[in-house]
């Protein structure tokens, strides 16, 4: 069975600092990992993922996120926060790579301080 | 560039009522799927469907029926709406069912059954 473990469901961080999320997974075999965005009254949008490519994955709005086989986890990372980066995220594991084999942790908020 | 695109947005239902929830997307996806979001339980899949006229289980089917008889359409029914089922429903699309597909998300339906 496959499921992920995001550690921490509030994180703050001040204006400029290090942003980062954690996320564990759990899976027989490699998986297809992926980390989505909600924002306030939005649905969920794909920041980026990893499909055993590179195991350093860069996405969209300066986010990157490093396939740890040896420690099971896929960490979400920004060098420098930014306002709008206040959201909640959530890390998902597929063993197909499909949406209809996607199982989703229970989310992290990021509060972003001024 | 509509997307996915849920109706209604908020809903208030009396335990025993009936109401559908209408999922439109204008991608020419083959692959549709509802998910609810409650809280500290990220999302969780409820049916999906692969093309028009199927459609498939989630993990949390029960209480729950389905209708693709339109490919842009996916249709989510409550047959006798009951205050378990209060909860935040996304539609979701994508293009693939494999290979680390990135899925659509609309904006969701707020349901309360009270």
């Amino acid at each position: 069975a496959q499921s992920v473990t995001q550690l921490g469901s509030h994180v703050s961080v001040s204006e400029g600092a290090l942003v980062l999320l954690r996320c564990n997974y759990s899976s027989s075999v490699p998986p297809y990992l992926f980390w989505y965005v909600q924002y306030p009254n939005q649905g969920l949008q794909l920041l980026l993922k990893y499909t055993s490519a590179a195991t350093l994955v860069k996405g969209i709005n300066g986010f990157e996120a490093e396939f740890k086989k040896s420690e099971t986890s896929f960490h979400l990372t920004k060098p420098s926060a930014h306002m709008s980066d206040a959201a909640e995220y959530f890390c998902a594991v597929s063993l197909h790579g499909g949406a209809n084999n996607l199982f989703f942790g229970t989310g992290t908020r990021l509060t972003v301080i001024p | 560039n509509a997307g996915v695109t849920q109706t209604p947005k908020f809903r208030v239902l009396k335990t025993g009522q009936s109401m559908t929830l209408l999922c439109a997307q204008d991608m020419n996806h083959e692959y549709m799927y509802w998910y609810r979001q409650d809280p500290g339980m990220g999302l969780r899949l409820i049916h999906y469907s692969v093309g028009e006229g199927t459609t498939a289980k989630g993990e949390v089917p029960d209480g729950y029926n389905v209708s693709r008889l339109k490919k842009q359409n996916f249709l989510l029914g409550l047959e006798s709406a009951a205050p378990s089922q209060t909860s935040v429903y996304f539609c979701a699309s994508s293009e693939l069912l494999w290979g680390g597909t990135e899925a659509f998300f609309g904006q969701g339906t707020r349901l309360t059954v009270v």
